[in-house]
């Protein structure tokens, strides 16, 4: 069955510190990753997807099929990052299943 | 910029009581979504909706629940027989194309329901 893991629920770093978010996941086939970010009182929006590897934001994420992870990245954490991420999977044809969350705190 | 609307943004209800939520996707959007997030869980895909029919549902989404795309513009999510366990955050959602692969999709605010 899929499954994705975020360990963390919230995670809070001080402003230029590096933050790391991570996200496990579990399914057989081919996946495709997303994330998702919540900032408060805003609606839910994709921050980014693995098949473009692009970098949105200074955000970056790697998928590795051998740890079945999809963490993401940024090398200083800005305060207007603090909100709430989530990792989501693309499976059969147009489901997706979403972790936990993450709250990302940025302390000045 | 266009955005999905949710309406409304908080609705109140007595179990056993029907509740019809509404949404209006972009206007040039194919797919559309329903999502619920129970306080303090994950969110959770409902079901998704394509060319005038349900493409996927969860578990979650029994035959107390239905959807239906009555016109042109809405796309509504209807609970038949609201349980207490219903009581959650709603979320709509539209997308271009298949959402993952070339696009992406746009969430509504959602709407708070809540069964007494």
């Amino acid at each position: 069955a899929q499954r994705v893991t975020q360990p963390e629920k919230l995670l809070s770093v001080f402003k230029g510190a590096p933050v790391e978010l991570k996200c496990n996941y579990s399914y057989s086939g081919s996946p495709e990753l997303f994330w998702y970010v919540q900032y408060s009182r805003q609606r839910l929006q994709l921050l980014l997807r693995h098949i473009s590897r692009e970098s949105i934001k200074g955000f970056t994420a790697d998928l590795n099929k051998g740890e079945t992870s999809f963490h993401l990245k940024k090398p200083f954490a800005q305060e207007e990052d603090s909100a709430m991420y989530y990792c989501a999977l693309l499976y059969n044809f147009n489901k997706f299943y979403f972790g936990s969350g993450t709250k990302l705190n940025v302390k000045p | 910029e266009p955005e999905v609307t949710q309406t409304p943004s908080h609705q109140v209800t007595q179990m056993g009581q029907e509740v019809i939520l509404r949404c209006v996707p972009i206007s040039n959007h194919l797919y559309f979504y329903w999502y619920r997030q129970i306080l303090g869980q994950k969110v959770e895909f409902l079901v998704s909706f394509y060319n005038n029919e349900i493409s996927e549902k969860s578990e979650i989404f029994d035959d107390q629940f239905s959807v239906e795309r009555p016109d042109g513009s809405n796309f509504t999510l209807k609970i038949r027989s609201t349980k207490l366990e219903d009581s959650a955050m709603y979320f709509c959602a539209s997308s271009d194309e298949l959402a993952g692969v070339t696009d992406t999709q746009y969430f509504g605010p959602g709407t708070r329901l809540t069964v007494l």
